[in-house]
């Protein structure tokens, strides 16, 4: 089991331009969140997925999309990058049973400049 | 509104003595409530959860966190500390049957001296 997988692991981009991020789940999981983690800090939520919807949403603004796929996999897509956008972002996987913990990734490193 | 506190930003411990990280939350109802541990460049790794039950809970290597539901505390412990479990340490919380984000921690980091 490859657990989560996360692509690419490194990423610059440009102020202004989009970018998008990638993540398969760990084998029988149906459920992705996705999580910002700034240098020093705890991640925060960005959102969640299950059955190709987004079941939840942190306090991010619209520049930040997502999509599950049939296969449950999922991408991040974040449009007119701010340098304030430079972060690792994880992607989680889970059942979608509450009780069940989340199994991350290793998460992709934006920097924006 | 939901809220996760990791009162020291880091702890010192010598080797082969115990540690405590410590973890306050504030939830409306009742917590499910998760640690994790996290390397350089890497993503995080689940250690052990609370859901129900038995409020002492035991994890990965060799990990063990105490639920308090009084002082809405679930601090985590090791009897004897390695060098191996260097690391930064979140706590996190989710409201059962309402919420399905984690609220985080700022995260502590552990540092063991040989």
């Amino acid at each position: 089991d490859a657990g989560v997988t996360q692509s690419p692991t490194h990423l610059i981009k440009t102020r202004g331009q989009q970018v998008t991020l990638r993540c398969s789940p760990k084998s029988g999981h149906d459920t992705v969140s996705w999580y910002q983690q700034a240098l020093g800090q705890g991640p925060q939520f960005i959102f969640q997925y299950y059955e190709e919807e987004e079941r939840q949403r942190g306090n991010f603004p619209d520049r930040f999309s997502g999509h599950q796929f049939p296969n449950y996999s999922s991408e991040l897509n974040v449009n007119a990058l701010l340098l304030g956008d430079s972060a690792l972002y994880l992607c989680a996987s889970s059942w979608t049973t509450g009780d069940t913990e989340a199994f991350f990734g290793q998460g992709t490193r934006l920097t924006v400049v | 509104a939901q809220s996760v506190a990791q009162p020291e930003d880091q702890v010192n411990v010598a080797e082969g003595n115990p540690l405590t990280v410590k973890c306050t939350y504030s939830v409306s109802g009742n917590p499910y409530l998760f640690w994790y541990v996290q390397y350089p460049n890497r993503g995080l790794q689940f250690l052990l959860k609370y859901i129900t039950g038995d409020n002492l809970v035991k994890g990965s290597y060799g990990f063990e966190a105490e639920f308090n539901k009084s002082q809405t505390s679930f601090h985590l412990k090791k009897p004897s500390a390695l060098v191996s479990d260097s690391a930064l340490y979140f706590c996190a919380v989710r409201e059962v049957d309402s919420n399905y984000q984690l609220i985080w921690g700022a995260g502590t980091k552990l540092i063991i001296k040989p």
